[in-house]
């Protein structure tokens, strides 16, 4: 990818259970969002965190930041069966503000 | 939350001809566009920033005579693919950014080229 990577690649839990993805990046950063893709369509934006932030939440979805390991991390709780789809982190740059990188994306499959 | 609106959804075009894609923003104003495209299964490279009443800004190894950008307005972005030939064969995204620098996208071109 452009920045950065996520862990894992794949991800097929149960309904019900808990999510975690992982997303890594290069350089330092002024914020990092992550979107929601479904095959084949366009991104859903789902939670912009800033790199002073650390933690932030929205409805089920739980987003964490370590800028001192340029890592962070997207938790899905009570997952459903319409979760499935593929999950990004993006980056902009401390220079490059508002110009956003992806991810290589976690597919997460939840079977019912 | 902000919309972009892209079209088309999905073309299929000769080898040699050229496409034009269009981005707009329904209810902003953006002066700053973003083109990516993404290759089957795989993640959005940013290929261009399209920036309004001006050039252009093409990412390293983005031939820019290959995927020409023009932002008219401040609501209106788009991308040619000049003679476009099957390895252009992708999809392609665009996305807008608001105030708080929240991207928002287009739902995307699927480009096939015969």
């Amino acid at each position: 990818s452009q920045q950065g990577e996520e862990d894992p690649q794949a991800l097929s839990i149960q309904e019900g259970e808990n999510a975690t993805m992982n997303c890594s990046y290069k350089t330092s950063i002024n914020n990092l969002q992550w979107y929601r893709q479904n095959s084949g369509r366009g991104l859903v934006h789902l939670i912009l965190i800033r790199s002073n932030e650390r933690e932030k939440h929205s409805g089920r979805l739980r987003v964490t930041l370590d800028t001192s390991k340029k890592s962070s991390s997207l938790l899905i709780t009570a997952s459903r069966a319409a979760d499935t789809a593929s999950y990004f982190c993006a980056t902009d740059g401390t220079y490059n503000f508002n110009k956003f990188y992806f991810g290589s994306g976690t597919k997460l499959n939840v079977k019912p | 939350g902000a919309v972009v609106s892209q079209h088309p959804s999905r073309v299929i075009c000769k080898s040699g001809t050229s496409v034009k894609i269009e981005c707009r923003s329904l209810d902003f104003q953006a002066t700053t566009m973003f083109w990516y495209r993404q290759f089957p299964k795989k993640s959005l490279m940013l290929m261009a920033t399209s920036n309004e009443g001006s050039k252009a800004t093409y990412e390293q190894g983005v031939e820019k005579d290959k995927f020409l950008i023009n932002h008219a307005s401040l609501t209106l972005s788009t991308l040619t693919v000049t003679s476009a030939h099957p390895e252009d064969s992708s999809f392609y995204i665009c996305s807008a950014s608001d105030q708080e620098g929240k991207l928002f996208f287009g739902s995307g071109t699927q480009l096939s080229v015969l």
